[in-house]
């Protein structure tokens, strides 16, 4: 059964603090892992996706690496806007089929 | 419009009634699904469609019934729901004959069983 753990639970930082968030998996025939920023009170916005260890993807502020085991989001310098819960998946064996963690709640104070 | 469109926002029901949620997607994909969010726990995946034929059902009691009458809409009609199908069900959307493309995600229903 594919398995993910991310970690810490949550996280809080300081404005300017840079820091990384952790996707630990077990999957059978990794096909890709998705990262995903979640706001309250709205839905799942896709971030990243990963397709093979050694990939780095870049977008502002936030890099996500892969490993043939776990996969980071690093954030550098981050601001109080990028305050959300972010949410790793993986696709493996079956078509499309996410399985998701139960996310990191990052809060970001100025 | 674009994205994912879900309504409504909020429903409050009785444990008797019937409703219907309702996605929408304006991305032109062909594959749709409905999620349950709860309180710590992960996304768990309902119900997945491709072309409009059902291809997955994760073990999900009958009260919950999906329809998918073209692939761009996507309903969930409830009834007589349980006080732990309290919840957030969201809906995504993927365009499912490219290898390993994301699911694009509505801002979900907010479902609360009284």
């Amino acid at each position: 059964e594919d398995q993910v753990t991310q970690s810490p639970e949550a996280l809080r930082l300081q404005e300017g603090e840079s820091s990384s968030l952790n996707c630990s998996y077990t999957v059978s025939g990794l096909r890709g892992l998705f990262w995903y920023r979640q706001d309250p009170g709205k839905g799942p916005e896709f971030l990243f996706t990963l397709y093979s260890a050694g990939e780095e993807k870049e977008k502002e502020r936030l890099k996500a690496t892969l490993t043939k085991k776990e996969s980071f989001l690093h954030i550098t310098a981050p601001k109080p806007e990028d305050s959300a819960t972010y949410l790793c998946a993986v696709q493996a064996g079956g078509y499309s089929t996410l399985t998701f963690g139960k996310g990191t709640m990052l809060l970001v104070s100025p | 419009e674009t994205g994912v469109t879900q309504t409504p926002r909020h429903l409050v029901m009785g444990m008797t009634n019937k409703k219907s949620l309702k996605c929408e997607q304006h991305l032109g994909h062909n594959a749709m699904y409905w999620y349950k969010q709860s309180a710590k726990k992960p996304l768990e995946l309902m119900f997945v469609y491709n072309f409009k034929e059902q291809t997955e059902n994760n073990s999900v009691p009958s009260r919950f019934s999906p329809e998918c009458p073209n692939s761009s809409h996507l309903f969930l009609h409830l009834h007589t729901l349980q006080p732990e199908d309290s919840a957030l069900y969201l809906c995504a959307s993927s365009q499912r004959d490219r290898d390993n493309q994301p699911q694009h995600f509505g801002d979900g229903t907010r479902l609360s069983i009284l």
